[in-house]
């Protein structure tokens, strides 16, 4: 799987937007980019992921830049509950999916104060 | 309904004795990762079991680590003569697998191991 670089921390107001970069400029056409995020002791959880077009879901939305060498996590209104580390990862698609494991890397750790 | 479950939540154990760890994927889920995490750490891949074929081990430190995985369902790590570098936070994940299937994997709690 191609390498992606994102920042070590972040930090953000609660109830503003949020947007974590990540960057993939090795990503080949057939990777989907998946953001999961980890919660202080808990296991990771799925957040969003996408191919080529924006994605939006009731977590999040996934801006992917046009040649698709960077792409952007937007948190519309962070909160308390959304400080987390997030992963951005890419993975090689498969009939619309992929198997295999996740390769993790440090992430980007977002802390949100009140 | 129930997600991934692991057991136990927590294990302490002394250098040289073994563990098993055990982990129940969500009904119907083929897929079945095993990761841990090290104080500071990445999470670190360990062994993906994919229905009926033969496990991906690539990711197991040594000959020390094992897992199975009984019927396509529960799975169970086992760490023989524990070291203290495997203390860690084990995780096991699944996913629904075939075509139009779904990637997202679903984590489980982990268990942390402490060995002394």
């Amino acid at each position: 799987d191609a390498k992606t670089t994102q920042p070590n921390s972040m930090e953000s107001n609660e109830e503003e937007p949020v947007h974590l970069p990540c960057n993939h400029s090795t990503i080949s056409g057939t990777d989907y980019i998946h953001w999961y995020r980890q919660l202080p002791s808990q296991g990771p959880e799925y957040v969003i992921h996408g191919l080529t077009s924006n994605v939006n879901n009731r977590m999040a939305s996934l801006a992917i830049a046009e040649d698709r060498k960077s792409s952007t996590l937007i948190l519309h209104r962070a909160t308390l509950r959304d400080a987390a580390v997030y992963y951005c990862i890419l993975r090689k698609g498969n009939y619309g999916g992929s198997q295999g494991n996740l390769i993790f890397g440090k992430g980007t750790k977002l802390s949100v104060k009140p | 309904g129930a997600g991934v479950s692991q057991s136990p939540s927590n294990k302490v154990t002394e250098k040289g004795k073994d563990v098993e760890l055990r982990c129940d994927p969500i009904s119907g889920h083929t897929a079945l990762y095993w990761y841990r995490q090290s104080l500071g750490q990445g999470l670190e891949f360990l062994i993906y079991f994919q229905g009926n074929s033969a496990p991906d081990k690539s990711g197991l430190p040594s000959d020390r680590f094992s897992a199975e995985r009984t019927g396509g369902s529960v799975s169970t790590l086992t760490i023989q003569r524990t070291q203290q570098e495997d203390s860690a936070v084990y995780l096991c994940a699944s996913s629904s697998s075939g075509q139009g299937y779904s990637s997202t994997q679903y984590f489980g709690p982990g268990t942390r191991l402490t060995v002394l």
